[in-house]
């Protein structure tokens, strides 16, 4: 069964930095990309980064781009996002979603979703 | 501001088929595949249909997805109480950097 796991959410004060971990099982990890997207409270769904399969390649949205960063590490079958300057604005629910597709691409799209991990950022 | 817009609400009775709206521009819905999501309450988003009319194994052939233009449509026939959840349409966007975009999302209420 595939599965994902999410860790890392706590509470944080505005400017200040936390990393999200993602942990696969069910899946050769290695040979799908991976997305986070966000949901702010009461709010849709906000995507906020991706990665290939091979982690070669990232994409950001604009909304957090030079204050995210989205990793991978293959052997360990985790996901992480390392976030900074963080803002009041960031203040959601962080999933990890698992691609259909090795690489980021219009035929891929977010098939497997984890339970989330709560981001909040308050002084 | 969503790049995708849906209505904010939908609803129906048991037993009837209910269909909800994802419009979109030449760059996300008209050159790509339409993604749907379902959520149900305090729950993470499930896969509903992909590429526009594909259903992964385990969802009921009640969802149908269609795509006309630059306009995507999910469909729910013979209406549960269960069916009652957030939907949300995706694409990717050829005109961002940051490539998916999701509908402002529709609350379905089963009445």
């Amino acid at each position: 069964e595939v599965q994902l796991l999410e860790s890392g959410g706590g509470l944080v004060q505005p400017g200040g930095s936390l990393r999200l971990s993602c942990a696969a099982s069910g899946f050769t990890f290695s040979s799908y990309a991976m997305s986070w997207v966000r949901q702010a409270p009461g709010k849709g769904l906000e995507w906020v980064s991706a990665i290939s399969g091979s982690g070669g390649s990232t994409y950001y949205a604009d909304s957090v781009k030079g204050r995210f960063t989205i990793s991978r590490d293959n052997s360990k079958n985790t996901l992480y996002l390392q976030m900074n300057s963080l803002r009041a604005e960031d203040t959601a629910v962080y999933y990890c979603a698992k691609d259909q597709a090795l690489v980021v691409s219009p035929a891929g799209g977010m098939d497997v979703w984890g339970q989330g991990t709560t981001v909040t950022v308050s002084s | 501001q969503s790049v995708l817009t849906q209505p904010p609400s939908a609803s129906g009775t048991p037993g009837q088929r209910v269909t909800i709206s994802c419009s979109g521009s030449s760059s996300n819905i008209g050159s790509n595949y339409v993604y749907w999501y379902q959520q149900l309450p305090g729950t993470a988003p499930k896969l509903l249909i992909y590429r526009n009319n594909q259903r992964p194994s385990g969802v009921p052939d009640r969802f149908s997805g269609s795509k006309s233009g630059t306009s995507a449509s999910l469909a729910i026939s013979g209406l549960r109480s269960e069916d009652e959840a957030d939907y949300y349409c995706a694409a990717w966007d050829d005109s961002l950097s940051g490539p998916w975009v999701f509908g402002g999302g529709t609350k379905l209420t089963v009445l």
